[in-house]
Parts: structure tokens; C-alpha cells; sequence
């Protein structure tokens, strides 16, 4: 089944240690992309990946780090996290910037 | 980062009624894609339009790529319980083919 698949689907953690969620699609997608979601605030991109090892800004990149070593892995890092970054994050990927996006099932991440 | 326009941002509906939603924005789109999330789970692809004035079907979901390309629409037709959920648009904006700007969502609620 082609999918996108994110582990943990829930993770409470305290400030400061680090995390790191993963995120892999089966589909051979070229790009792929972390998403936040807040109450309010909708969707906002954290950082994307065009291929492997092309990654660059979203709109709210701060305090987290990725890596795209592999086609199919794109994982996310909390280096520090803090109380701010508890949020619902989301895991997308499709064949091509230009294109539509497959979304994961989401993790919702609670930093106390 | 840049929201959509998404009206309406809630409704009521009976059983076997036909839905309308929309997008809007002032910038020009070169894609549209639909989605639909149900609580705590990630957005599922509907229906993705790439052509400025294409309709595209899927089930009875129908959704439109809006001719001045600042808009798109979406309509379900003999809505059934399992429609309840939250519908997004998404769009990219013509120059800025990495990045996906979300609407701001429309909550469907079904009545028997």
C-alpha cells in the first residue's frame, strides 16, 4: 500500500531532551516536506526536501533540524525542545515540487 | 506564511444535501489540490487541478480550478454521515512551485 508512515504517532517529552521523529513514503517521491498544525493557525510548512540531501526553509524553521540521506526518509529533529513545540506534525511527500502532496497520519508531540 | 480564503468555515447539512465550498485568494494559483482530515488524522488527497478552468470528479466530489485562477471550488453531492470531517484547499502559487499555501478549512457536519 503506498503510504507515508511517521513513528511516533505520540510522544510526550520534557524541555531540552532531544527527539527525533521519522518519516518514510514508499513511493519513490523526489520531494518532501514537514508541516506543524496548530489550533488557529492551520498548516505551516517547517522545512522541505526537493531530492536527496536538498533541504531548505519553510516558514517556520526554527529549532529544528531534518535530513534527507535517503529517497525515502526524511526525518525530523528536535534538537532543544521547548514548550512551544508542542503541536500536531505532519509528514508529506509527492513525486515532485509541482505536484500534489501525501500527507502521514500525524504525531502529536507534547513538550512540558 | 499566506492563507487562503476558505468560506464557508462551517456548516450544517442534512443527509443527502448537496455541499458547496470555496477558495479565494488575490494571488494567482497554478495548482489546487482538496483534501479532506478527520480528527486527529492526516489530510487525505481528493482532488488535485492543475489546468485554469478544469472540473475533475472523484465519486461525488467534483471540484473546479476557477477560470481567473485566484479561486477553486469544491462541491459534494448527496452528502452521506461519513462526510463529516474538515476540508481543506491548498494551492500553489504561480513562482513559488516548493511551497503549498493552505486555506483556512471548512468543517462539515452532517445531520440524519
Amino acid at each position: 500500500e503506498a503510504q507515508v508512515t511517521q513513528n511516533p504517532r505520540y510522544l510526550i517529552t520534557v524541555t531540552g531532551k532531544k527527539l527525533t521523529v521519522t518519516c518514510s513514503q514508499n513511493m519513490n517521491h523526489e520531494y518532501m516536506s514537514w508541516y506543524r498544525q496548530d489550533p488557529g493557525l492551520g498548516l505551516r510548512q517547517i522545512y522541505y526536501s526537493m531530492n536527496v540531501e536538498v533541504t531548505d526553509k519553510g516558514d517556520v524553521p526554527e529549532g529544528y533540524k531534518v535530513s534527507r540521506k535517503e529517497k525515502r526518509n526524511f526525518p525530523l529533529i528536535l534538537e532543544s525542545p521547548s514548550p512551544n513545540q508542542t503541536s500536531l506534525y505532519f509528514c508529506a511527500s509527492g513525486p515532485g515540487q509541482g505536484y500534489e502532496q501525501y500527507f502521514g497520519p500525524g504525531t502529536r508531540l507534547t513538550v512540558t | 506564511g499566506q492563507q487562503l480564503n476558505q468560506s464557508p468555515q462551517s456548516m450544517f447539512i442534512q443527509e443527502g444535501e448537496d455541499v458547496s465550498m470555496n477558495c479565494t485568494s488575490s494571488s494567482i494559483f497554478n495548482t489546487w489540490l482538496w483534501y479532506k482530515q478527520d480528527p486527529g488524522e492526516g489530510p487525505v488527497l481528493l482532488i488535485a487541478l492543475y489546468k485554469a478552468g478544469e472540473l475533475t470528479s472523484n465519486g461525488r466530489l467534483t471540484a473546479q480550478f476557477g477560470i481567473t485562477r485566484k479561486d477553486s471550488f469544491l462541491n459534494i453531492s448527496a452528502s452521506i454521515p461519513s462526510d463529516v470531517g474538515i476540508y481543506f484547499c491548498a494551492g500553489r502559487i504561480t513562482g513559488t512551485a516548493s511551497k503549498l499555501t493552505f486555506g483556512t478549512g471548512t468543517r462539515l457536519q452532517v445531520t440524519l
